[in-house]
């Protein structure tokens, strides 16, 4: 069945570093992928998502690009802020459509 | 806010009871879904319904059911409860259509506890 393996955390970086979260994933046919954050006490939100080979979701400085050659779809920001620390989960979305997640990254930035 | 309500917010309850959580999907949303988050097992789809109807199960047990009423609210009913039942409970909502195809909205969620 699909599955996704995700980056194992804690994640801590100070503020303006370079942010990466590994995310690859196993799925039959062309699955969708997606990037969501839940911060402290609140639910899901989605943060990007891309729905085909090549396809780069981007929002709020991050970006995810989908590599069906290496099935991955990493996380990237190019300066982390304090208020991005929170709980990264990638997840997919096959011919079924309900989400498949990762074990989630927490990312904590200190100032 | 992504438009998608759940209540309650806590529950608090004993080994052996049942409760009901509910889901108000967005506005023009047809599908629900239901996701356990507990720390052992992390994020779970359970359940799916489209319009009204059952469309996909996952990691539901059989002590949990769930239903969409006609104006698509939907209620997931945990029965027996034991304490490995204590998790997140999170409802979303999608569309189902159009270029917003598999993107999913999700509530605040319900914290139940089994004490």
């Amino acid at each position: 069945g699909d599955s996704v393996t995700q980056m194992e955390g804690p994640v801590t970086l100070s503020e303006e570093a370079f942010l990466t979260i590994n995310c690859t994933y196993t799925a039959t046919g062309y699955p969708s992928l997606f990037w969501y954050v839940q911060y402290p006490g609140e639910g899901l939100q989605l943060l990007l998502k891309a729905t085909k080979a090549d396809d780069k979701g981007s929002n709020k400085g991050f970006e995810a690009t989908y590599r069906k050659e290496t099935t991955s779809f990493h996380l990237e920001k190019g300066s982390v802020q304090v208020s991005d620390s929170a709980v990264y989960f990638c997840a997919l979305s096959g011919s079924a459509r309900q989400l498949t997640f990762g074990s989630g990254t927490q990312l904590t930035v200190l100032p | 806010d992504s438009g998608v309500t759940q209540t309650p917010k806590h529950l608090i309850t004993a080994t052996g009871q049942r409760v009901t959580l509910r889901c108000s999907p967005r506005s023009g949303d047809l599908s629900v879904y239901w996701y356990q988050q507990s720390l052992d097992q992390g994020l779970q789809f359970l359940i799916q319904y489209y319009n009204g109807e059952e469309r996909a199960k996952g990691n539901i047990l059989e002590r949990f059911s769930a239903q969409q009423f006609p104006d698509l609210h939907s209620e997931l009913n945990l029965s027996s409860l034991e304490l490995g039942d204590s998790a997140l409970y999170f409802c979303a909502s999608s569309l189902d259509g159009g270029p917003r195809v598999n993107e999913q909205f999700f509530g605040p969620g319900t914290r139940l506890t089994v004490l």
